[in-house]
């Protein structure tokens, strides 16, 4: 099975900050990573697909990149609906899995 | 509009059996892969299952032999069967759209909680 691992578990910022969250699969995965984000009481919410391929809809803020083992999602500037928790999600091979999470904290 | 509605959560001893529906609208299930995903209380993301369009199904290795994915077509409906549930298996329950011919989900229902507790 292939492990994904998000490093931190919860990142405090301020609006307005540049936040990095990180995603390292245990294996090769291409570019085969999604990102995902999850409000409290909330079903999560598709951002970026193919690893840096931006989800229509979602606001131009949210960025990311990466292949292999090393991926990145980056908010260029965090804005009130932005704290919440991210997910990155592996879909190269059976079993699907995803990082623990990285919630997203106001500083 | 794309809408994914689950029912059939509850409470439910260890042992038992539960089936959880997914009634979807703006689109067709038999042409979508179409997946189930838990999360428990405080916990993150676990994939459960998925079903292509064609029909073939996969699972996770925690619920095999005892969960069941399957699909009404003419209800445009997709199901969960879980028998030998454990207290494990207590979670939210989502139902979920994969992208065609990818494996990452694009839209999610609201989602289901299954309570497994004497």
């Amino acid at each position: 099975d292939i492990q994904m691992t998000q490093s931190h578990s919860t990142l405090s910022a301020s609006e307005g900050d540049r936040v990095t969250i990180t995603c390292r699969a245990s294996q090769s995965i291409n570019t085969w990573l999604a990102w995902y984000q999850q409000r409290p009481g909330k079903a999560p919410k598709v951002l970026i697909y193919k690893a840096s391929t931006l989800q229509s809809g979602v606001p131009s803020r949210f960025s990311g990149s990466g292949s292999g083992t090393e991926f990145t999602l980056t908010i260029s500037s965090l804005q009130p609906e932005d704290f919440a928790t991210y997910y990155c999600q592996q879909y190269n091979s059976y079993p699907l899995t995803f990082g623990g999470g990285t919630k997203v904290e106001i500083k | 509009e794309v809408q994914l509605v689950e029912s059939g959560g509850g409470l439910i001893q260890p042992g038992g059996s539960l089936r959880l529906s997914c009634a979807a609208s703006g689109f067709t299930v038999s042409r979508s892969y179409m997946g189930w995903v838990r999360q428990a209380p405080g916990k993150g993301l676990e994939w459960v299952a998925i079903i292509y369009s064609a029909g073939d199904t996969f699972n996770a290795d925690s619920v095999k032999g005892r969960f069941t994915i399957s699909r009404d077509i003419p209800k445009n409906t997709l199901f969960l069967q879980m028998n030998s549930l454990r207290a494990d298996d207590t979670a939210v329950y989502y139902c979920a759209r994969a992208s065609t011919n990818w494996l990452y989900f694009d839209f999610w229902g609201q989602g289901a909680l299954v309570t497994v507790s004497s």
